[in-house]
C-alpha cells in the first residue's frame, strides 16, 4: 500500500515551452502533497507544499508563477514549469502525505520525474 | 530551528562488512527521524523511522539505527554489506513532533559497495 505514481518519469523539452509533472497517490488520499527538487549529487530541497483544494505554499527563493501547483483531488497533484529554460533542469519528485489518523502522516514519495530543458 | 548533518559525505565498505553511516540532528522538539535510500535515479525510499518509541530501530534490508538523544545522533547501521546496498542515503528530521511536520534533508552519504 501507500503508492505515489509520477507521470512522466523523464521529458525533454524546448526553452520557453511548459511541461507539466502528475503527481498521484494511488491507493490513499492524500490531504498533502511536497514537491522536491533536487539537482545532481545533491540532496532534496522541498519546493512547496500543496493542500487538495487551497493554494500551495512556496518555499523562499521558489518563483511561484514559475512553478505552477494544482492540488485538485486528493489523489493528485501537478507541477507545471513555466517558460522552461535549461536551469530549470532537474530531478523533481513529489510526496503525500496520508490522512492523519489513517496510516499517520507519513510521507511516500514518488519516483520521480528527470526533467531536461534544451 | 531543526537540522540534520551526515558526517560523511561517501562511504564506502567491502561486501560482508560492517555499514555505518553517521547522522547528527537538532531539534528543539522531540524529533522525529529517519533514514530514506535512494537508487540512481529513482525516487526514495524509507528504511527506518524514530518517532519516540523504542530507540534502536529496525528497518528493512537488514538496516537499524539507534536514536541517541544524548549524542544528538541517529546512526545507521547494517551488520554485513550487499552490494544492492550501494546508493545514496539520506537522514531526515521531520520539523515538528510526530509525522505532521514537513522533512528536512541531510546531504546524503553515498555508499559504495566493494566486491
Amino acid at each position: 500500500g501507500a503508492v505515489v505514481s509520477q507521470h512522466p518519469s523523464r521529458v525533454i523539452c524546448k526553452s520557453g515551452t511548459s511541461v507539466k509533472i502528475e503527481c498521484r497517490s494511488l491507493d490513499f488520499q492524500a490531504t498533502t502533497m511536497f514537491w522536491y527538487r533536487q539537482f545532481p549529487k545533491q540532496s532534496l530541497m522541498l519546493m512547496a507544499t500543496s493542500n487538495e483544494g487551497s493554494k500551495a505554499t512556496y518555499e523562499q527563493g521558489v518563483e511561484k508563477d514559475k512553478f505552477l501547483i494544482n492540488h485538485a483531488s486528493l489523489t493528485l497533484s501537478t507541477l507545471t514549469v513555466t517558460s522552461a529554460h535549461p536551469e530549470d533542469s532537474s530531478f523533481y519528485i513529489c510526496s503525500a502525505r496520508v490522512l492523519a489518523g489513517v496510516v499517520g502522516g507519513e510521507q511516500y514519495f514518488g519516483p520521480g520525474t528527470r526533467l531536461t530543458v534544451t | 530551528a531543526q537540522s540534520v548533518t551526515q558526517l560523511d559525505s561517501h562511504v564506502s565498505v567491502s561486501e560482508g562488512t560492517p555499514v555505518l553511516l553517521r547522522c547528527n540532528y537538532s531539534s528543539s522538539y522531540s524529533p522525529s527521524l529517519f533514514w530514506y535510500v535512494q537508487h540512481p535515479n529513482k525516487g526514495l525510499q524509507l528504511l527506518l523511522k524514530y518517532t519516540s518509541a523504542a530507540t534502536l530501530v529496525k528497518g528493512i534490508n537488514g538496516f537499524e539505527a539507534e536514536f541517541k538523544k544524548s549524542e544528538t545522533s541517529f546512526h545507521l547501521t547494517k551488520p554485513s554489506a550487499h552490494m544492492s546496498d550501494a546508493a545514496e542515503y539520506f537522514c531526515v528530521v521531520s520539523d515538528y513532533g510526530g509525522s505532521q511536520g514537513n522533512l528536512i534533508f541531510g546531504k546524503g552519504t553515498k555508499l559504495s559497495v566493494k566486491p
